[in-house]
Order: structure tokens, then C-alpha cells, then sequence
């Protein structure tokens, strides 16, 4: 399979605890995006890279969260002392992005935390 | 403020009817749209851009700029349609913004 990889599918972790998803992109991807969704919602943006830089973040994004993309090719997103409302599915989509041409978003199966 | 809006939260039809899901959309200026979709048990996947003016799967979708909506539309829906349909919206070209989606509208399609 050449699509979006994440790891791990899910996660069950207690409150207090800190969590590290991993996402490996389509490898001729330049940019890579975190999102999260909950029940009922689509998903929303937390935050991308284009190559190594992170390049947006959003407000959804509390200091508790940090994402990285040492070499601009996998990610990892890290959720330091979860709280119960951090239990979501976390999705990453890689695309590529030339000049002006923006291809479309390719998402992986998402990562499932639930902090009990 | 960037906002997708989709009024249904669940559409009901019997197979072989029309589809019509909604997406209103707020952009001062103008974005690309897109309707994705995810079927049971997969992952999220484009199913058309505005840009591209093509029908997937028997379904199109028209930007109406004076009315801000990218309607999603087939005219005889099949019970393979049945699925989560979120509209989506980005900056265009160089703005290169990240997807905002909305809420999504599952569509059930019966026999």
C-alpha cells in the first residue's frame, strides 16, 4: 500500500499520560497536514508542513501539542498530559504542492485515542 | 471567517431517486471546493474538485459563486452511494491553505 501510513490505528491511554502518533506520507508528497475529528464533525485542522517547516498552526492547537517533521518526510504528533476532550480520531493527508498546483488531499486510516 | 456549511446532517432516499447534498460556503475571495467522501470502514477520499468540472461516479457539483454553495448532485442515487459526504474548501493556487471542511452529511440510500 503506497497511501497514507499511520500508526498506531489506536491508542487507550489514561488522562496525565503523554501519546506520539506517527504519520508517513505518499513519499512524493512535499506537504503534510494533522487533523482531528470527533463524533459528528468533520474533520478539523490542527496543523501542516510543506517539507520540514511547519508553515500553520491552528488555534485548536493548544501548547500541549507539538508536531514535527525532522527530514520532511514522516511526522509525528505529540500530546503531552491528555485530558479526557483530546479523545478523537487523528487524521494525516500528505499532498503536493508546485507553484500554483495544489493536488488534492490523500488521507490515512487515522489514529483513534481514547483517554479513559 | 473561512466556514463550510452543510445543513443535513443525514439524507435519506430510496435508490434510484435524486441526490442533492448541500455546501454553502463563507471566503472572501475565491477558494477551491471539494466534496470528499468516506464509505464505511474506509479511509476519507477525494471524490471531485470544483477546478476539474468532471463527474465522479455519476455525481456533479457546480460552484455557484452568487449563492456561495457547491451543491452535490446525482441523479438516480444507488445504494453504493450510501456513504459520509463532507464539502471542503481551501484557498486558491498560491494562498495553498489548508482544507476546512464541514460537519458532513451521511447519505442513505435504500431499496
Amino acid at each position: 500500500d503506497t497511501g497514507v501510513s499511520q500508526n498506531p490505528r489506536h491508542k487507550i491511554t489514561k488522562r496525565g499520560q503523554n501519546v506520539t502518533f506517527r504519520c508517513d506520507p505518499i513519499s512524493e508528497h512535499n506537504r503534510l497536514y494533522w487533523y482531528r475529528q470527533t463524533l459528528g464533525q468533520g474533520p478539523e485542522f490542527l496543523t501542516y508542513f510543506q517539507n520540514e517547516a511547519q508553515l500553520e498552526k491552528s488555534r485548536l492547537l493548544s501548547d500541549r501539542f507539538s508536531a514535527e517533521r525532522p527530514k520532511g518526510s514522516f511526522s509525528t504528533l505529540e500530546i503531552q498530559r491528555t485530558e479526557q476532550g483530546d479523545s478523537a480520531m487523528y487524521l494525516c493527508a500528505s499532498s503536493f504542492r508546485q507553484s500554483s498546483y495544489n493536488s488534492p488531499l490523500h488521507f490515512g486510516n487515522g489514529t483513534r485515542l481514547t483517554v479513559t | 471567517a473561512q466556514r463550510v456549511t452543510q445543513p443535513e446532517k443525514l439524507l435519506s432516499v430510496f435508490k434510484g431517486a435524486p441526490v442533492e447534498l448541500k455546501c454553502n460556503y463563507s471566503y472572501s475571495g475565491s477558494p477551491e471546493l471539494f466534496w470528499y467522501v468516506q464509505y464505511s470502514r474506509q479511509r476519507l477520499q477525494l471524490l471531485l474538485r470544483h477546478i476539474s468540472r468532471e463527474s465522479i461516479k455519476g455525481f456533479t457539483a457546480d460552484l455557484n459563486k452568487g449563492e456561495t454553495s457547491f451543491h452535490l448532485k446525482k441523479p438516480f442515487a444507488q445504494e453504493e452511494d450510501s456513504a459520509m459526504y463532507y464539502c471542503a474548501l481551501s484557498g486558491p493556487g498560491q494562498a495553498g491553505t489548508a482544507l476546512i471542511f464541514g460537519k458532513g452529511t451521511t447519505l442513505s440510500v435504500s431499496s
